[in-house]
């Protein structure tokens, strides 16, 4: 079946960085466009990043623009999320998902890394 | 950028309809997806292309989508239907985004 597994999420300070990995499973994972989502505390859904199946594009939203990079390896199955110049408002859930290719939509979810941003 | 709005809080009785709607400009020409979201869980696909149904999810839940507004709507509301959704589509086929959020409430 098919499994995502975020690892990486901890407490670091304001201005430091992190690095979030997301294990995948179960299909083939580099026929796949896998995105990041991040949810704050008590706060809705926001979309982080996207990366297509080859690496060939790379979307992010505006908020992380410039201070995220998203990445995958495929020989390894995994997505990475490298996060610098962490702010107190990037304190979040992060999930990794998997884009349907046909429908475009997030089909599976992992169960989300904590990353807390705070001095 | 492309913006959705969906009320904030909707209830419906044990038994009954509960419709959610995402409002969008001339969304009807988008697909649009839905997540169901339960406290402490990743969220989950309940509706995908405006009125389709992933494997799994029960035939209560169905979606339209039309001019400005796309709705979700949850027939038979059942206790364990309590949670959020969220719309979703894309924009300029490039991003991602998420309506804010409707925390279905059943009484």
């Amino acid at each position: 079946q098919v499994q995502l597994v975020e690892s990486g999420g901890g407490v670091v300070q304001p201005g430091r960085s992190l690095r979030l990995s997301c294990a995948a499973s179960g299909f083939t994972f580099s026929s796949y466009n896998i995105h990041w989502v991040r949810q704050a505390p008590g706060k809705g859904l926001e979309w982080v990043a996207v990366i297509w199946y080859d690496e060939s594009k790379k979307n992010y939203a505006d908020s992380v623009k410039g201070r995220f990079t998203i990445s995958r390896d495929n020989s390894r199955n995994t997505l990475y999320l490298q996060m610098n110049s962490l702010r107190v408002e990037d304190t979040a859930v992060y999930y990794c998902a998997r884009d349907h290719a046909m429908d475009r939509m997030l089909d599976y979810w992992g169960q989300g890394t904590l990353v807390t941003v705070s001095s | 950028s492309y913006e959705l709005t969906q009320p904030l809080s909707v209830s419906v009785a044990l038994g009954q309809t509960a419709s959610i709607t995402c409002g969008g400009n001339n969304i009807g020409s988008k697909n649009v997806h839905w997540y169901q979201q339960k406290p402490g869980q990743a969220p989950v696909l309940v509706i995908y292309r405006d009125n389709n149904r992933p494997s799994g999810i029960p035939e209560r839940f169905s979606g339209s989508n039309s001019g400005n507004t796309a709705t979700l709507t949850i027939s038979r509301a059942q206790a364990g239907d309590e949670a959020d959704y969220y719309c979703q589509v894309w924009d300029s086929s490039t991003t991602v985004v998420f309506g804010g959020g409707t925390k279905l409430t059943v009484l």
